[in-house]
């Protein structure tokens, strides 16, 4: 099956500074990529869309200047948490699809947990 | 996408066969019903999808009923290995909504 990495796979950082999390299809092109989070015993929550070459669509309630996406080729998208703070500690996990449309299962990376002190 | 509803939690015996339900009453003619499982702080692996018809593949097997506001998932011999959170999604468009799945522990 179709493999998706994420770097790195932890991080422990200060408050105030920012991150940065790579997501990476490793055999397919990724037209569409998604950035999800996942805080403790919590279920996944979309965070944002992105589709190469364009602007990601972020879900409600996602701050944009936090959380900056970056979708510049068809295998990397990456994910900037801008001036950290501890509630923004969490399990940062990334998928992609073939395809911008339709149906086609989503392939996930095995997740970023990044801590903020 | 339709709202699903899934057991917080099960048991299964090693060996044993796991059927994990799943209700979509809401489901409409062109959403997908789609299941992903996760592993302990690891990320959710898709295991199968169907439309209406019942589907099979070296992981599990899917039975949708004819209405299709319910499904079944089936892991027909259950390791200790598929002790997971497994997720059933109703997918129209393409993203994915998470609900709270079911957590299946498999005892040995």
């Amino acid at each position: 099956g179709a493999v998706v990495s994420q770097h790195p796979s932890w991080v422990i950082c200060k408050s105030g500074t920012s991150v940065k999390i790579e997501c990476r299809s490793l055999d397919f092109q990724a037209t569409t990529m998604f950035w999800y989070r996942q805080f403790p015993k919590q279920s996944l929550m979309l965070m944002a869309t992105s589709n190469e070459g364009s602007k990601a669509t972020y879900e409600q309630g996602v701050e944009k200047d936090k959380f900056l996406i970056n979708h510049a080729s068809l295998t990397l998208s990456t994910l900037t948490v801008t001036s950290a703070h501890p509630e923004d500690s969490s399990f940062y996990i990334c998928s992609a699809s073939e395809s911008s449309g339709g149906v086609n299962e989503q392939f996930f990376g095995p997740g970023t947990r990044l801590t903020v002190l | 996408d339709a709202k699903t509803t899934q057991p917080p939690s099960m048991d299964c015996a090693e060996g044993r066969a796991a059927n994990l339900p799943c209700n979509h009453s809401t489901i409409s003619g062109n959403e997908y019903v789609y299941w992903y499982r996760q592993i302990h702080s690891q990320g959710p692996q898709y295991i199968i999808h169907g439309l209406k018809n019942n589907e099979t593949n070296e992981m599990a097997s899917l039975i949708i009923t004819e209405d299709r506001k319910s499904s079944t998932l089936i892991l027909p011999h259950a390791t200790l290995r598929d002790t997971a959170v497994y997720y059933c999604i109703v997918m129209g468009s393409y993203q994915l909504t998470f609900g709270k799945g079911t957590k299946l522990s498999v005892i040995p």
